[in-house]
């Protein structure tokens, strides 16, 4: 069974370009989720989808960043325009369910992120 | 606040030596408690999960306790491998509905031969 996909895997662009980074979950996974790793820390939440829905999309800075995730499957997060401050790694992760033992989290590869 | 302190930062072992990784933890209330490895230039894989009334999950040479009391959990790697180069991170789930996921800023681990 595939796991998670992301691409690409790496990217670098100057600042106040735009970026995109796209998401495959595992198939049947409802939960979706976009994080962010800097260097040396712990994966920070910025959005979670249950099937095509945002439902926690606190910790997503609105005024750069956006998600989708038509039809509830695959997801794109874009960023525009770039900062120097978004350099890291982007994860995608699913999960068959929201919480519980269930809910565990299946992580894609991740994308690092350079921005100059 | 809720949040999940992992110590040490970072460890370097010995092959076939065993170690203890720590995780304390102020979340509140409590879910579920994940133990994940990150290979560098990877995403995170869930090695173990306990729940409120589970004291110990074991996964291979990883063992998993917690202390639901104290709010402590440890990982246990026993005999070492190279391959255990990674990064430990401890993750905590709120039992609040809310599904939140509180993620530790997690141990690097070195296995020297």
């Amino acid at each position: 069974e595939a796991g998670v996909v992301q691409s690409p895997r790496y990217k670098i662009i100057e600042k106040k370009q735009p970026v995109a980074f796209w998401c495959n979950p595992i198939s049947g996974h409802n939960t979706l989720y976009w994080y962010r790793q800097n260097l040396g820390q712990g994966p920070e939440l910025l959005i979670r989808y249950e099937n095509e829905e945002a439902v926690d999309d606190s910790q997503l800075p609105k005024d750069r960043f956006s998600a989708e995730r038509l039809k509830g499957v695959d997801s794109t997060l874009k960023i525009q325009p770039a900062e120097l401050g978004d350099s890291a790694v982007y994860l995608c992760a699913s999960s068959l369910v929201t919480g519980g033992p269930l809910g565990t989290q299946y992580f894609g590869p991740g994308t690092r992120l350079l921005v100059l | 606040k809720n949040q999940v302190e992992q110590s040490p930062q970072s460890l370097i072992i010995l092959e076939g030596k065993n170690c203890t990784l720590q995780c304390n933890y102020t979340v509140s209330p409590f879910s579920n408690l994940r133990w994940y490895k990150q290979d560098t230039g990877r995403g995170p894989v869930s090695l173990t999960i306990m729940t409120f009334s589970e004291n110990t999950k074991s996964n291979g040479r990883y063992t998993a306790t917690l202390d639901a009391d104290t709010k402590q959990s440890s990982l246990h790697i026993t005999a070492s491998q190279l391959s255990d180069s990674a990064s430990y991170i401890c993750v905590v789930s709120e039992g609040s509905g809310t599904y939140k996921y509180i993620f530790g800023t997690g141990t690097r681990l070195k296995v020297l031969a």
